[in-house]
């Protein structure tokens, strides 16, 4: 059983179109997040949810937008795509609401997304 | 949100303890120190947490002096396997905000 899930794996697309990333996790745990990892392996938290509440929100362009239709799931929906945008997305949980200390976090196979 | 510097990159062989360093100066009085393992196209993965003295689980052992202004990732006898990039991270239970999370990562090699 995959405990964090994405989808798609893989993403190719032109630059201005929009795109979608699935996530889903089944460990039953009360946050997720997104995160970006750039071709230099930073790693910078975009957002975060609580049960559906939104409590982090970096400094993310807001052509990104994140989508909890229920606690298992959050989507990124990102809109005019630009060739900076053209990274590795993880999707992580935690039972917690705590990512900078203290809950574990549980991470997803990530999203590659190539902007051409 | 405390400030993590690494070495960015370390070089080791099998069967050698690896130790990896992260400082990080002005952490605060609740700040928990964590370290998670990263494989290439994988997500990183958990390896130890810990608050001051000594911690140690299956995987690795973490050290962390009096002043907690620095701490060490120790990996006891190395393979190939444990070739990744390894980050340490700063914070506390009341933090709920921050420009980042996650330092810049050590890539451990290890060479045959």
């Amino acid at each position: 059983d995959t405990a964090v899930s994405q989808t798609p794996k893989y993403l190719v697309t032109q630059m201005g179109n929009d795109k979608s990333i699935k996530c889903e996790q089944n460990l039953g745990h009360d946050t997720m997040y997104w995160y970006k990892q750039d071709s230099k392996k930073f790693l910078k938290i975009m957002f975060s949810y609580n049960n559906k509440e939104l409590i982090i929100n970096e400094t993310v362009p807001n052509r990104f937008s994140p989508k909890s239709p229920d606690k298992a799931h959050l989507n990124l929906h990102i809109n005019s795509l630009e060739l900076g945008d053209s990274a590795v997305y993880f999707c992580a949980s935690s039972q917690g609401a705590r990512p900078y200390g203290g809950d574990e976090q549980f991470f997803g196979p990530g999203t590659r997304l190539t902007v051409l | 949100l405390a400030k993590t510097t690494q070495p960015i990159s370390m070089d080791s062989y099998e069967g050698q303890e690896v130790n990896i360093t992260c400082s990080h100066n002005n952490i605060a009085t609740n700040d928990y120190i964590t370290w998670y393992q990263q494989f290439p196209s994988q997500g990183p993965r958990f390896i130890i947490q810990g608050y001051k003295t000594k911690v140690t689980n299956e995987v690795a052992s973490l050290f962390i002096p009096a002043d907690r202004k620095s701490s060490t990732l120790s990996l006891p006898r190395v393979s190939l396997s444990d070739t990744a990039v390894y980050y340490c991270l700063v914070g506390s239970y009341n933090t709920n905000a921050g420009k980042s999370t996650f330092g810049d990562g050590t890539t451990l090699t290890v060479k045959p």
